[in-house]
């Protein structure tokens, strides 16, 4: 019973375009939730972040939205580059259970030139 | 700064074959954790350590041990191996509160 489901195992977009991948949680005490990029033979290396009073955070290239009555949060990176190629988890945290990591499943992006 | 280091990088393991994987974090950090990350299952939580001294299980627990040496230091032991052990091996470390974990570069473990 996975509480953080990635539903797109993979996603293939343009070099210059957007690239959307989505984010959907089970557990109504997550309160705080981050996307994590990993390259191969590399561990995940963190890019984002959103707590729960917030609906939107921007980072440069990358913006996170979450949307708390639908349980679901989305990335989108703009433009989308080459670099951006590799695995992306989304995760999720509850301040009553410690703030432990719950993990999707990954969606592997390819950027293409 | 090494941040989070873990060796080995490779093992390769027969069935019954038992062996510990070494993390160690030079950032301070008080909790430690180890996950593994299976094919379409993400990355999933097996043993994680609030503080030196403590530990506790995650949602993979079984056919694991682990044991929190001191504060740097977080080690995860198989005392026997089985085929469905077989992953890559992931520890963490992260500082008190909110935020992001500081992740190894990975244990790729195959159990034959």
């Amino acid at each position: 019973d996975q509480q953080v489901k990635q539903n797109s195992p993979s996603l293939s977009v343009q070099e210059g375009r957007i690239s959307i991948l989505n984010c959907d949680y089970t557990n109504s005490m997550f309160d705080y939730f981050l996307w994590y990029k990993k390259y191969p033979a590399e561990g995940p290396t963190f890019l984002i972040s959103i707590s729960s009073i917030k609906d939107k955070n921007e980072d440069g290239r990358f913006t996170v939205f979450l949307n708390k009555s639908a349980k679901h949060l989305s990335l989108h990176i703009v433009p989308s580059q080459p670099g951006d190629s590799a695995v992306y988890f989304c995760a999720a945290s509850a301040r009553t259970a410690g703030n432990k990591l719950t993990f999707g499943g990954g969606t592997r992006v390819l950027v293409k030139p | 700064n090494a941040g989070v280091t873990q060796t080995p990088k490779f093992q390769v393991l027969k069935t019954g074959q038992s062996m510990t994987l070494q993390c160690a974090q030079d950032m301070n950090h008080n909790s430690m954790y180890w996950y593994r990350q299976d094919p379409g299952m993400g990355l999933r939580l097996i043993y994680y350590s609030a503080s030196e001294g403590t530990t506790d299980k995650g949602e993979v627990p079984n056919g694991y041990n682990v044991s929190r040496l001191n504060k740097r230091e977080f080690s995860l032991r198989l005392e026997s191996a089985a085929p469905s052990q077989t992953s890559v091996y992931f520890c963490a470390s992260r500082i008190e509160g909110l935020g992001g974990y500081t992740f190894g570069s990975g244990t790729r473990l195959t159990v034959v």
